[in-house]
């Protein structure tokens, strides 16, 4: 079956632009999340969905960044009047189940690079 | 605040030599322990996961980690590694708590494999 796909691959933009980042997770997956993966770093946790409510935004680094899951299903991550400071690989990951156990195993995305120039 | 520690960045090894990597995570409280890989070009990919039960976790292509939660340690080891092992190796905790999804990983550890 297909895994978690992310679009699109690579993003350039500039200073101040805006930009949307989808993620569509594996089906059935009732649990979905975001991460930010900085050069030399691991992943961060950016936010977490259970169907379609943000069940933990916590990781959001400040109100430029919002993200929706509208249907529970598909996601996209907006983050508005980009900083240079954005650059990094965001990654997609979905559970079956979220909230901890056997279930929760997340299964990653290829990413997409976010590059603002 | 809760973290996770991985004590080498890079390792280098030869083939057919064992390899363990360190890894440490600060929380007291219940936790489910994770080792990702990511191997050149590709995406994170799970190797292996501790919830519960035996604390000694077999996971894919001959890994496997042990979990001392005396030590609050999730070290990973393999035997005798080879080249295709070539990939950058997270350490990942998720601490029960007020959200029990949320993966905290170490910053990773470079592995480089001589032929």
């Amino acid at each position: 079956g297909a895994g978690v796909s992310q679009t699109p691959s690579n993003k350039v933009t500039e200073k101040g632009k805006y930009v949307e980042l989808r993620c569509d997770p594996i089906s059935g997956h009732t649990a979905l999340y975001w991460y930010r993966q900085s050069l030399g770093q691991g992943p961060e946790f950016l936010i977490y969905f259970q169907g379609t409510g943000a069940a933990d935004d916590s990781g959001l680094p400040n109100d430029r960044f919002f993200a929706v899951r509208p249907e529970g299903s598909v996601s996209t991550l907006k983050i508005q009047r980009t900083e240079r400071g954005d650059s990094a690989v965001y990654l997609c990951a979905s559970s079956l189940a979220g909230g901890g156990g056997a279930a929760d195993t997340q299964y990653f995305g290829p990413g997409t690079r976010l590059t603002v120039l | 605040a809760q973290s996770v520690s991985q004590h080498n960045h890079h390792v280098i090894l030869s083939e057919a030599a064992s390899l363990e990597l360190g890894c440490n995570y600060s929380y007291g409280g219940t936790v489910n322990l994770f080792w990702y890989v990511q191997y050149p070009g590709q995406h994170l990919q799970l190797l292996l996961k501790y919830f519960s039960g035996d604390p000694l976790v077999k996971g894919i292509k001959g890994f496997e980690a042990e979990f001392i939660k005396s030590k609050f340690s999730f070290n990973l080891r393999k035997p005798s590694v080879q080249w295709s092992d070539t990939a950058e190796y997270f350490c990942a905790v998720i601490p029960w708590g007020s959200s029990a999804s949320k993966i905290i990983f170490g910053s990773g550890t470079r592995l480089s494999i001589r032929p």
